[in-house]
Order: structure tokens, then C-alpha cells, then sequence
């Protein structure tokens, strides 16, 4: 069965830093990898999808790297803002079912 | 907006009572995905449509659950006899999903149940 797992499960930081946020999954047989952001009771905004072939996307001040042997993946947040802060969520799709998520990181970027 | 749309979008029930959600998909969408999220989890996988066809089931989708799809359009989920345990912030998404694969999965704004 796979497991995603989410370090840190929370952090916060000083407007204006670097940070990156990990993810690990113990089956690397994936078909991809989506990077979510949620808002305190919102729905789930998809910031980057990584397909099983591909190592890296980038949008904007967000950058996320896949290494699928390893079962492995990093978001990158440049000069991070207040308006960044949520809860970041990483799921691998296996097949032809559902995402399989991990339980998340709370970031908050201090003003 | 031509998003994700989910109705209603909070639903306060007694326990015992049935409730229906509604999702409307992404228009050119094929596939729809239902899920379930609890306080400080990660959503939860509950069941799949490709076009009108229901063609996976979590085992956490009791017998008291049961989700349509007519023509491959919108979509209900109907949970009978609800349970306090029920209460959650179930979510609907979409994605379009062709021969290559892929699928970005696109969510909606969530229906939040409290049973009480």
C-alpha cells in the first residue's frame, strides 16, 4: 500500500526566505505527482503536476523536483511571501485510481 | 467560472438522516474523483467515474455510500443513515485523462458535513 510522507509537518518563516518543503512516497511505481496548496477550510488549488518521466516543473516562484527512484520529491519556494501561507500537500497517482496524499505541512510566513 | 463547483457547501444533519452532495466537473472532463478529508489529514480516496461508469471503490466507501454519474455529466454522492462519524469535508475533482495518460486533478471548494 502506498505512503506519502510530509517533512515538516509544520514550519514557519520570516518573509523573504527560501524553503522547501519535502515529500516521500514508498512506492515508486507512480504515474505522477501533484503539488497542492489548501486555504483553512478552502478546496484544494493545484500549484505543479510532475509526470513519472519528467524531474522537474516550474511556475512561477514555485519549483518541484521528482526523483521517482527514490521515492522523492521537493517544493522549492523562492522569497517566500505572507500570501503563501497554507497547507501544502503532496500525492503521488498510481494506476488508474485516486491520489494517495500525505498529510501535509502547515507553513506560515511571518509579516 | 468554469471551475470545479460543488453544492451545497455546508450540511448540518441530525444522525440517521440521508444527505446528498452535488459536484459539476470541469465541462470536457472524463473522469470525476470523490474524497473524503478529516480534521489534519490528507483527502482520502473514495471512488472514481470515466465518463458515466463508476470504475473504482475505496474500501472506505461503506454500503451506506453510493455515488451516480448519469450521462457523464455532474455527479451526486448519497450517504444513508449518517453516522457522527461521517462528518468531514468531502471533496469532489476532475481531470481529463486521454490515451497519454496524465490528468491533472482539479478540485472543488468542498462540501463540509457535521452530523450531529
Amino acid at each position: 500500500k502506498q505512503e506519502v510522507t510530509q517533512i515538516p509537518a509544520a514550519l514557519s518563516v520570516p518573509e523573504g526566505e527560501n524553503l522547501v518543503l519535502n515529500c516521500s512516497f514508498t512506492d515508486s511505481a507512480i504515474y505522477n505527482l501533484q503539488w497542492f496548496r489548501q486555504d483553512p477550510g478552502k478546496g484544494l488549488t493545484s500549484l505543479l503536476l510532475i509526470q513519472s518521466s519528467q524531474r522537474e516543473q516550474t511556475s512561477g516562484r514555485l519549483n518541484a523536483s521528482l526523483d521517482k527512484s527514490s521515492g522523492r520529491s521537493t517544493l522549492y519556494i523562492a522569497a517566500s511571501q505572507p500570501g503563501d501561507s497554507a497547507t501544502y500537500l503532496c500525492a503521488v497517482r498510481q494506476g488508474a485510481d485516486g491520489l494517495t496524499f500525505g498529510k501535509g505541512t502547515h507553513l506560515i510566513i511571518q509579516p | 467560472d468554469t471551475g470545479v463547483s460543488q453544492d451545497p457547501r455546508h450540511k448540518i444533519t441530525k444522525r440517521g438522516q440521508n444527505v446528498t452532495f452535488r459536484c459539476d466537473p470541469i465541462s470536457e472532463h472524463n473522469r470525476l474523483y470523490w474524497y473524503r478529508q478529516t480534521l489534519g489529514q490528507g483527502p482520502e480516496f473514495l471512488t472514481y467515474f470515466q465518463n458515466e461508469a463508476q470504475l473504482e471503490k475505496s474500501r472506505l466507501l461503506s454500503d451506506r455510500f453510493s455515488a451516480e454519474r448519469p450521462k457523464g455529466s455532474f455527479s451526486t454522492l448519497e450517504i444513508q443513515r449518517t453516522e457522527q462519524g461521517d462528518s468531514a469535508m468531502y471533496l469532489c475533482a476532475s481531470s481529463l485523462v486521454g490515451l497519454e495518460g496524465g490528468g491533472e486533478q482539479f478540485f472543488g471548494p468542498g462540501t463540509r458535513l457535521t452530523v450531529l
